[in-house]
């Protein structure tokens, strides 16, 4: 299986602080067909997940562009540019490239 | 928009089976898969697998393959997952979303307990 490592478990920031979270896969995400199914959700307290960004850089419509997604192969990268005090709750990377896997989440909460 | 619906809360005995539904809406039903997801607790989340709503087609993640049963009922655009032989393991938030993960139902609790 799979194993989505994401980096670090907990993040604390100010409002408009800038912060990054990490996502490695013990294998590469490149499918055959050249697309990359990594993608992020944000899940915020008592509430269900939602996606923010797929393909490892595409912002899912509605989506503030302060979010953003890089990467490749087995290391991507979620950026929030100024945080918002919405933006709290729990990140989570997931691959589908080979079935599906979740990261353990990334807390994000106010400094 | 996309809206998924999934049934209340169950508190089911251990050993017994629990039928969960997602009745969707504001989107052609067979024109994307359905697929299940799992959170226990304060913890992370597992994808228990998908169903093609237009051809019936399966695909489980192997560790909840004697564990669910994903089928759909067209008639009503709704999806559901049957758990069965449960155990205080299978206590957890179980929801439904669309292909791409785009759209997710507000999740049922499940609670395993005699």
């Amino acid at each position: 299986d799979v194993v989505l490592t994401q980096t670090p478990p907990t993040l604390s920031a100010t409002i408009g602080q800038s912060v990054s979270i990490s996502c490695r896969s013990s294998q590469s995400l490149l499918h055959s067909n050249g697309n990359t199914y990594l993608h992020w959700l944000l899940q915020r307290p008592g509430q269900s997940p939602q996606l923010l960004i797929y393909l490892v850089s595409r912002l899912e419509s509605g989506v503030p562009n302060r979010f953003s997604g890089s990467g490749s192969g087995t290391d991507f990268t979620l950026k929030i540019s100024g945080v918002e005090a919405e933006d709290l709750g729990v990140y989570y990377c997931v691959q589908g490239t080979h079935a599906y896997t979740f990261g353990a989440g990334t807390k994000l909460e106010l400094k | 928009q996309v809206n998924l619906l999934q049934s209340g809360a169950a508190l089911v005995k251990p050993g017994a089976s629990v039928k969960l539904s997602c009745k969707a809406s504001g989107y052609t039903f067979t024109d994307y898969y359905i697929h299940w997801v799992k959170q226990s607790h304060g913890k992370s989340l597992e994808w228990i697998g998908y169903i093609n709503p237009n051809s019936g087609y399966t695909n489980y993640n192997e560790k909840f393959k004697s564990k669910a049963t994903l089928t759909v009922d067209k008639s009503t655009n709704t999806a559901y997952m049957e758990l069965s032989r449960l155990t205080s393991e299978d206590s957890a938030t179980y929801y439904c979303t669309r292909s791409w993960l785009r759209g997710w139902g507000q999740g049922v609790m499940v609670t395993v307990s005699s």
